[in-house]
């Protein structure tokens, strides 16, 4: 079946840090990839997606490679401030629906 | 403008009750969702309309009920409510093919005592 994993939080580091947070998925055909980001006490916000293999998604300063040798979909970010403090989810869409990973808590101190 | 708008934002209910959720989008998005987040932040799909026309029942209660009175709108009826039922419900909806990622609501905030 579909399904997405990725790295278990929270993740804690000081602002201006490099950030990786990892995602790997399985899934049946080419599925769209996401990273979607919950504030605190808000809904979910489309961070960046990729569509295809070799696609790089890109947003306030995030990125993310669609890698279909290795089925993953890592997110980075070169410097983190402490508004990215979040919980992120990366997902797939197949079959009309998203599936979406358990999320990673980012906690960035200043 | 709200582009998916849920209401209430928060719901505090006793065990047995009744209640229900709006959902409305202005988007124009064919497409709408129900997803269930849990207290560990562990979203899952519930449902899905395509036009008014439930499309997604991913095994859900009975107790739970969806309704769609036009292609803007889903609401979600919950009967008979339990203790774990108490969760985050986000609304979503998306336009066209896979490739579009999802438009969520802000949530509703669901607590049954």
């Amino acid at each position: 079946g579909n399904s997405v994993t990725q790295m278990e939080g929270p993740v804690t580091l000081s602002e201006e840090a490099f950030l990786t947070i990892n995602c790997t998925y399985t899934a049946t055909g080419y599925p769209s990839l996401f990273w979607y980001v919950q504030y605190p006490g808000e809904g979910l916000q489309l961070l960046l997606k990729a569509t295809k293999a070799d696609d790089k998604g890109s947003n306030k300063g995030f990125e993310a490679t669609y890698r279909k040798e290795t089925t993953s979909f890592h997110l980075e970010k070169g410097s983190v401030q402490v508004s990215d403090s979040a919980v992120y989810f990366c997902a797939l869409n197949r079959d009309d629906k998203i599936i979406f990973g358990k999320g990673t808590r980012l906690h960035i101190l200043p | 403008d709200t582009a998916v708008s849920q209401t209430p934002k928060y719901l505090v209910t006793q065990m047995g009750n009744d209640k229900s959720i709006k959902c409305e989008q202005n988007l124009g998005h064919d497409t709408m969702y129900w997803y269930k987040q849990d207290s560990k932040k562990f979203l899952k799909i519930m449902f899905s309309y395509n036009n008014k026309e439930l499309i997604i029942n991913e095994t859900v209660p009975n107790r739970f009920s969806p309704k769609s009175p036009d292609k803007a709108h889903l609401n979600l009826h919950i009967n008979s409510l339990e203790l774990g039922d108490s969760a985050v419900y986000f609304c979503a909806s998306r336009a066209g093919q896979d490739a579009y990622g999802y438009t969520f609501g802000s949530g509703t905030r669901l607590t049954v005592v």
